[in-house]
């Protein structure tokens, strides 16, 4: 079956830069069509996309935070890298990363807080 | 960017009820549509694809319909573990966008 877990530090300082890892089973990234992508939702609101990366490399960012965010993939390792410069407290968030456009598989999310 | 617009954001029902939540986007997308569920402290959960596909595992007692512009989930009688807030997202275009939410609650 599919899974997906997020890894990453609880808390970042401001200015910091963010690295989280999704680590998958289930399902390759080197199979045709298949996408993994990051979404967030800060405490008590609504979710927000943030990224995907596509099994050719093609990548896709969310226009508002394009120059600050990276997406790479390793597909030895099974895993997804989201990497976010220049962190604020506005940026307080779970982060989830899932699988496929549609999202059909999600992580359990992990809370990122931005604290100085 | 499309944007996905939930109605009502809110709404109270009794177990047993008949709900509908509704999604519109600002531009045509085809069937490119899915619609999650989300309990506190839990990450959503896939429900409907395509509009109107039912995930594996997930109850017939969800149903989604529409295409174009506007789209409904309905929960045909409503169980206490429905009690929840749900969302919609449009995986039509680039940015992938997500409606606002609709949090069912207990009247």
């Amino acid at each position: 079956q599919i899974t997906l877990k997020e890894s990453g530090p609880t808390l970042v300082k401001p200015t910091q830069t963010l690295t989280l890892t999704c680590t998958f089973s289930g399902f390759s990234l080197s199979t045709s069509g298949v996408g993994v992508g990051w979404i967030r939702q800060p405490p008590g609101k609504a979710l927000e996309w943030l990224a995907l990366i596509y099994w050719d490399d093609d990548k896709r960012y969310s226009p508002s935070l394009k120059s600050r965010l990276t997406i790479t993939k390793d597909t030895s390792k099974n895993q997804v890298v989201l990497t976010m410069t220049n962190m604020d407290p506005v940026d307080t968030a779970t982060y989830y990363c899932a699988h496929s456009l549609a999202a059909d598989y999600w992580g359990q999310g992990t809370l990122v807080t931005v604290s100085s | 960017d499309i944007q996905m617009t939930q109605s009502p954001s809110s709404l109270s029902a009794s177990v047993g009820d008949r709900v509908t939540i509704t999604c519109r986007a600002s531009q045509g997308i085809s069937n490119y549509l899915a619609w999650f569920q989300q309990k506190a402290g839990k990450a959503p959960k896939s429900l409907i694809y395509a509009a109107s596909s039912l995930q594996s595992g997930v109850p017939s007692k969800f149903s989604g319909s529409g295409s174009g512009t506007d789209f409904a989930l309905t929960i045909s009688s409503l169980q206490p573990e429905d009690f929840a807030t749900y969302y919609c997202q449009q995986y039509y275009s680039f940015p992938l966008t997500f409606g606002g939410g609709t949090k069912v609650e207990i009247k």
